[in-house]
């Protein structure tokens, strides 16, 4: 059974450095196509994906946050860390870590072969609140 | 970054309704669209991988489809059990993944 638990403070003060943690189990990060994502919620708005790390250690961030975040993996204690920096009140969400998967497929168009890939977040934790003021 | 709009915001709709809900993208994303399930204070759930394709246990009558900027998702007889806001999330310009801002399904 796969599950994942975020864990991390839950108020944190303005200019302050978030540090939240992703456990894991039933699966391996180094595992060929596992991926973690985290994603946040503010109250009563949508989701919004802060970034993805690949058992290759390769990277991606949101574009408007990517200065401000860092993801890490700890294969061997299935863990996955990121950390927010310059925390502002705006930043007051429910932060979720979920499983990607990345499915890697072909598509052939006359003589070029060019990579395709599946992304699902297929499954979540149950979130963490985390909430900014002073 | 591709933008996503879904429509409508909300809807209301009785037990064994149909219920349809758009997702347009702001360019060409070919299959490349997840729908989740999000019921109020709960984590999101994969519904539905590459635009039309049910993820294993969820219950056929939910359904998806379209390619290119404007996608579909289905409710065939919606159960009390529904009762959730709804996700698109494309993936084909990635990064980053972006969502659809949701629908909110709800009885009537």
């Amino acid at each position: 059974q796969v599950t994942l638990r975020e864990s991390g403070p839950a108020l944190v003060k303005p200019t302050q450095t978030l540090t939240l943690t992703c456990t894991f189990s039933g699966f391996s990060l180094s595992t060929d196509g596992m991926c973690v994502s985290w994603i946040r919620q503010p109250p009563g708005k949508a989701l919004e994906w802060l970034a993805l790390i690949h058992r290759d250690d390769d990277k991606y961030y949101n574009t408007a946050l990517k200065t401000r975040l860092t993801i890490a993996k700890d294969t061997s204690k299935n863990q996955v860390v990121l950390t927010m920096t310059n925390m502002d009140p705006l930043d007051t969400a429910t932060y979720y870590c979920a499983r990607t998967l990345r499915v890697e497929t072909t598509v052939i168009t006359g003589p070029h072969r060019k990579p395709v890939y599946y992304y699902g977040m297929d499954v979540w934790g149950q979130g963490t609140t985390v909430i900014v003021s002073s | 970054d591709i933008q996503m709009t879904q429509s409508p915001s909300s809807l209301s709709a009785s037990v064994g309704d149909r219920v349809t809900i758009t997702c347009q993208a702001s360019q060409d994303i070919s299959t490349s669209l997840n729908w989740y399930q999000q019921k109020p204070g709960r984590a999101p759930k994969l519904l539905i991988y590459e635009a039309s394709n049910l993820e294993t246990g969820v219950p056929s009558r939910f359904s998806g489809s379209g390619s290119g900027t404007v996608f579909t998702f289905t409710i065939n007889s919606l159960q009390s059990d529904d009762i959730a806001t709804y996700y698109c999330q494309q993936y084909h310009d990635f990064p980053p993944f972006t969502f659809g801002p949701g629908t909110k399904v709800d009885f009537k």
